[in-house]
């Protein structure tokens, strides 16, 4: 069946440096693409998507990257503060508002 | 963006005993919500979709019959844990939207 795999599964960085995960799909009719910011004991908040005719989306310090040529999409966050501490989760569907098939996540740690 | 809430945040139960955990829409509504569950350090699970007016559909390995699910309105989704046991712990999170889906802020359930 369709999956996603997500990497790294941990990530510690410095503070102010740039942190990237990355997934990887199997359906090649994925047409959106998504990542979620979860806090402990919260739920998922939705912090940018992409469509698959976008090969870039930016949002202040956080940015979405999609190759569909090799099925993998990419989070990138620059300049990284301690509230960027979270587990990330990415998700794929093949349209807005579909179910989501989802990564394993990637728990991110800012270092001071 | 839209509010998706849940009650209770938490409850704690006795094994055997039912729990219903409430989904609510605040400001759209929802014909469809998603139900899913988390264990820790672990990615959501998708339990079911509830469609209002209708039957839920139910994802492969998830008993119908234990996890009852009820979408009598446009804005509130019920799930019901029905003779809950220890293994039935975890987070219980729900999502809704039209375009976009907003999530819950959770449900931890605790079977002693």
């Amino acid at each position: 069946g369709e999956n996603v795999e997500q990497h790294p599964s941990t990530l510690s960085v410095q503070e102010g440096d740039s942190a990237v995960i990355k997934c990887t799909y199997s359906d090649s009719a994925s047409n959106y693409f998504l990542w979620y910011k979860q806090e402990l004991g919260k739920g998922p908040q939705l912090i940018i998507d992409i469509r698959s005719n976008v090969g870039e989306k930016k949002d202040q310090r956080i940015a979405v990257t999609l190759n569909k040529t090799a099925k993998h999409f990419s989070l990138h966050i620059t300049e990284t503060q301690p509230e960027d501490s979270a587990v990330y989760f990415c998700a794929a569907s093949i349209r807005r508002n579909y179910q989501l098939i989802w990564g394993a996540g990637t728990k991110l740690i800012i270092k001071p | 963006g839209a509010v998706v809430s849940q009650h209770p945040s938490w409850v704690i139960c006795k094994s055997g005993t039912s729990v219903k955990i409430e989904c609510r829409s605040l400001d759209f509504q929802a014909t469809t919500m998603f139900w899913y569950r988390q264990f820790p350090k672990q990615s959501l699970m998708l339990m079911a979709t509830s469609n209002e007016g209708s039957k839920a559909t139910y994802e492969q390995g998830v008993e119908k019959d234990k996890f009852l699910i009820n979408h009598a309105s446009l804005t509130l989704s019920t799930l019901t844990v029905t003779s809950a046991h220890p293994e039935d712990s975890s987070f219980y999170i729900c999502s809704g939207g039209d375009n976009e889906q907003f999530f819950g802020p959770g449900t931890r359930l605790t079977v002693l």
